[in-house]
C-alpha cells in the first residue's frame, strides 16, 4: 500500500501569495492530522477530521489558515495570505482506529515564505 | 489535561554505547504510549509502542516499559549504531482518542 502522500515536497513563495498544501491519506484511514514544525515550536497540531469532519481546528493559528477535506481520500491546508512565519515543514497524518492510534506521516511539505 | 515530558537534547553518544532517554507522562485513565523516530528529511514513524500497564514495546534493538507506578516510557537501546541517529519522539493517546500528545521531541547524534 501506498503511504501517506503530500504534495508539493517544496514550496517557496513570496508574502502575500496564496499557499495550497495537499494530502491524500491512506486508503481506509477515517482521520487525517495537519502538523506544522519549526525549529522554534517544535511539532504542533494544526487541525485533525474523522471522517472528512474537522473535529478540532484549535491548533489553527489564525484566521489566514483554513483546511478543508472534501473526501476521504484528499484534503487540503490553505495558507491566504502567506508570511515569513509560516515558513515551516507541514505533515499530513492519518490513522485508522483499527490500527490503536497509530498515525502513519507523509514525508512533509517543506514551505519557505519570502 | 494530557502532557508527555521527555528529555531536553541534543544526545550524543559514541558508537555501541547504552542508550536512555526519558519519558514522562501526565494522563488520566490508561493511556497508550508510544515512541516515534524522525530520520532528517523525512515525517515522523512508530517505533514502538504499549498500550496498557507493564507492557514491554520493541523494535530495531530498541525497547520501552509502561510504568504505571512511575507514569513513565523510557526509551532504551544496548548498544546504538550511527544509523540510529535521528529525533525521537514519546507520545501518548487517551480514551480511545486517534489524536496524540507529543513530547517535544529528543535529537540523537551517534559519532564513529
Amino acid at each position: 500500500d501506498a503511504g501517506v502522500i503530500q504534495s508539493p515536497r517544496h514550496e517557496v513563495t513570496e508574502m502575500g501569495q496564496e499557499v495550497t498544501l495537499r494530502c491524500k491519506p491512506i486508503s481506509g484511514h477515517d482521520y487525517l492530522f495537519w502538523y506544522r514544525q519549526t525549529m522554534m515550536r517544535g511539532l504542533e497540531l494544526l487541525i485533525y477530521f474523522n471522517n472528512n469532519v474537522p473535529i478540532d481546528d484549535s491548533g489553527m493559528p489564525e484566521d489566514r489558515f483554513s483546511a478543508k477535506m472534501p473526501n476521504a481520500s484528499f484534503s487540503t491546508l490553505k495558507i491566504q495570505p502567506s508570511e515569513p512565519r509560516d515558513s515551516a515543514v507541514y505533515f499530513c497524518a492519518s490513522s485508522s482506529p483499527d490500527r490503536g492510534s497509530q498515525q502513519y506521516f507523509g514525508p512533509g511539505t517543506r514551505l519557505t515564505v519570502t | 489535561g494530557d502532557s508527555v515530558t521527555q528529555m531536553e537534547g541534543p544526545v550524543t553518544l559514541s558508537e555501541e554505547a547504552f542508550l536512555t532517554i526519558n519519558c514522562t507522562y501526565t494522563a488520566t485513565g490508561y493511556p497508550s504510549l508510544f515512541w516515534y523516530v524522525q530520520y532528517p528529511g523525512e515525517g515522523l514513524q512508530l517505533l514502538l509502542k504499549a498500550t496498557k500497564a507493564d507492557d514491554k514495546g520493541s523494535n530495531k534493538g530498541f525497547e520501552a516499559t509502561y510504568r504505571k507506578e512511575t507514569t513513565s516510557f523510557h526509551l532504551e537501546k544496548g548498544s546504538v549504531q550511527v544509523s540510529d541517529s535521528a529525533v525521537y519522539f514519546c507520545a501518548l493517546s487517551n480514551f480511545g482518542n486517534e489524536k496524540l500528545t507529543f513530547g517535544t521531541g529528543t535529537r540523537l547524534t551517534i559519532i564513529p
